[in-house]
């Protein structure tokens, strides 16, 4: 099955860029999300990138894709505190798959 | 436009008695998966399901679990004669579907401590 790893933390401070990685092993998979999770919240959806893309920007946030090296990355530029939460990579279609995430902390 | 909704938020459970968790779509979506997330782990998927189709339910335990997701009303996911491992968030998403909308917007999540 599918296998998907992120650093389990990052700490940045505000105002800085906070780059998350992710590596996936399923090559199939046609959409690869980014999701948010706050404190004993659910999981809220920031963006995704079809797998025929290499990049896609969004406000604040950057995707870049590389699909031969099966690396994600997601890049939130101008980090504010309200951005501390656990980021996912969720690479799928129908069926997501999901890592242990990546703890933000945003420092001030 | 509510968003996906789940209930009960929390549910409190003894060992040997039943859990029934319930997710309502979003409005307009007919495709609904069920995850669980245990502590300190990112969401594992359980099941995958259309109306009154269970369509993929790879990530089902093979007993005690099991999920409907009816003509009218919300999808269902029970669980027979909770164990202390069943302790858990369980969350639901809801989509469009392929290849209309595959994007997955989830609820708030039931937490469910078994004593």
């Amino acid at each position: 099955g599918e296998d998907v790893e992120q650093s389990l933390f990052l700490s940045v401070r505000e105002g800085d860029s906070s780059v998350i990685n992710c590596t996936y092993t399923d090559s199939s998979s046609t959409y690869l999300y980014w999701y948010k999770q706050e404190p004993g919240a659910g999981l809220q959806l920031l963006t995704y990138i079809f797998s025929n893309m290499d990049m896609k920007q969004d406000q604040r946030l950057t995707v870049l894709l590389n699909k031969k090296d099966k690396h994600l990355s997601l890049r939130i530029a101008d980090t504010q505190t309200g951005d501390s939460a656990i980021y996912f990579c969720a690479p799928g279609g129908n069926k997501l798959t999901f890592g242990t995430g990546t703890q933000l902390k945003v420092e001030l | 436009n509510a968003g996906v909704m789940q209930n009960p938020r929390h549910l409190v459970r003894r060992r040997g008695q039943e859990a029934r968790l319930r997710c309502s779509p979003m409005k307009g979506h007919s495709h609904v998966y069920w995850y669980r997330q245990l502590p300190e782990e990112g969401l594992k998927f359980m099941v995958y399901l259309q109306k009154e189709n269970i369509i993929d339910e790879s990530g089902m335990p093979k007993e005690r679990f099991s999920a409907e997701f009816p003509k009218e009303g919300p999808s269902i996911l029970r669980i027979q004669q909770v164990v202390r491992g069943d302790s858990a968030a369980y969350f639901c998403a809801s989509s469009l579907g392929h290849p209309v909308g595959n994007e997955q917007f989830f609820g708030p999540g039931t937490r469910l401590t078994v004593l």
